[in-house]
Formats: structure tokens, sequence, C-alpha cells
């Protein structure tokens, strides 16, 4: 089946603008999860879901952040009034929690890039 | 001192030589480890997991682990110059957040 999947691929934005960020998971991955990458590093935990709970949101570095996912499939991460900081890719990945060892299989990824 | 760390590199090796790539973790709680393999621009790939300690091969790829030492491997035999990529250790204690490292970069030489 189809894989994990992230709307836009890429997105520029001014500085204070506000941005939303898509992710679609695996059919039938109850579980999906929030990473940020900056250059050069590993990607960075940011917020966990578990169907339509957030079971962990300690990664999200401030209150600009915040991710949602109603309905237990797609997920939003939603940045406000964004800054140059937040230039980066966000990944979203996705799993079964029932598999363990909890595989985690990424997206493309969105590359957001404040001006 | 970051949680998973691994040797930044670059690792150089030939075509056809075997690639090691080595990673450490702090956190004993640690259950599940994991290899990905990320191209320049691309998102990271599932290569292995791994959960017992001992081997787990799965075609040219070898992941080793030591919980006792807080120590995960990666062996790439007969390697390609398509391996040449940066490889990602990750580990996680439960079904929650994976902490990853920052990576090893590998480049294998026709």
């Amino acid at each position: 089946g189809a894989g994990v999947s992230q709307s836009p691929r890429y997105k520029v934005a001014k500085r204070g603008q506000d941005v939303a960020l898509r992710c679609d998971p695996i059919s039938g991955h109850v579980s999906l999860f929030w990473y940020q990458q900056a250059l050069g590093q590993g990607p960075e935990f940011l917020t966990y879901f578990q169907n339509e709970a957030q079971l962990d949101k300690s990664g999200l570095p401030s209150d600009r952040f915040f991710a949602e996912r109603p309905e237990g499939s797609v997920s939003t991460l939603k940045i406000q009034r964004t800054q140059q900081e937040d230039s980066a890719v966000y990944l979203c990945a996705s799993s079964s929690p029932t598999g363990f060892p909890y595989e985690q299989y990424f997206g493309p990824g969105t590359r957001l890039t404040v001006t | 001192q970051k949680e998973v760390e691994q040797n930044s590199g670059p690792l150089s090796v030939p075509e056809g030589a075997i690639a090691s790539l080595n990673c450490t973790y702090s956190d004993r709680g640690s259950q599940s480890f994991f290899w990905y393999r990320q191209y320049s621009g691309k998102s990271p790939e599932l290569i292995m997991s791994i959960y017992s300690n001992g081997d787990k091969e799965d075609g040219r790829f070898t992941a080793q682990l030591n919980k006792a030492s807080q120590y995960v491997s990666l062996l790439i035999r007969d390697s390609q110059p398509s391996d040449s990529a940066t490889y990602l250790c990750a580990v996680k204690a439960n079904a929650g957040k994976s902490t990853f490292g920052d990576g090893t970069t590998l480049t294998v030489k026709p």
C-alpha cells in the first residue's frame, strides 16, 4: 500500500506567518509521530499520537507549535508566528503499536524555509 | 552528552569492502534499536531493526546489539557506491518516541 504522505513538500513563509503541515500515515497505523530535522543533525522528536490522543508533546519547542489528529488518521502540525529558527525539515512517521519493535516509517518530509 | 552517539565520519571505504558503523546509547531502558539510511535531500529509510542481543542479518546488512555495553553496530558487506548515504541510529524505550543520533556519513568509492 501507499506509504506516509506529507504536504506541502516545500513551504516558504515570511517571518510571522502561520503555517500548517499535513501528514497522512500508512493505512491502519494508529501511531503517528512528528520530528524536526535540522541540516546535518538527526531527527528530533516533537510529538506523538496514538489514534486521536496526543500522548507526548514534550518535544514541541514552544507554544507556537501545536499538532492535532482529530479523527485518528490525518495529522496537522501548525506553527504560529514563524521564526527563522523554525526553518528545518519536518518529518512525519507512523507505526503500529501492536508490532514490537515498533518500527517507524517516514514520509518524504516538508522543508520549511522562513525568510 | 547526547543520548545516542555516533561517529560523525565521514567514513570512506572502497567498493567491495566492509563498512562498520557504530552507535552507543545512554538509556538502559531502551528496548528496540534501528538503523535508517538517509540519502541527501531525502527522508530516513528503515533498513534494520534489532531488539535481542547478538547479530541479525538481512542480505548484505548485519546489525549487532550488546545491551550490557549499550552498543549497536551496523556492518555493510560488499559495499556499493549506492550505499553512500548518512546512516542514522535510533533507539526506543517503548511504543513512543525514537531518539536519533546525528548520523554517520558513509562514502563508498568505486
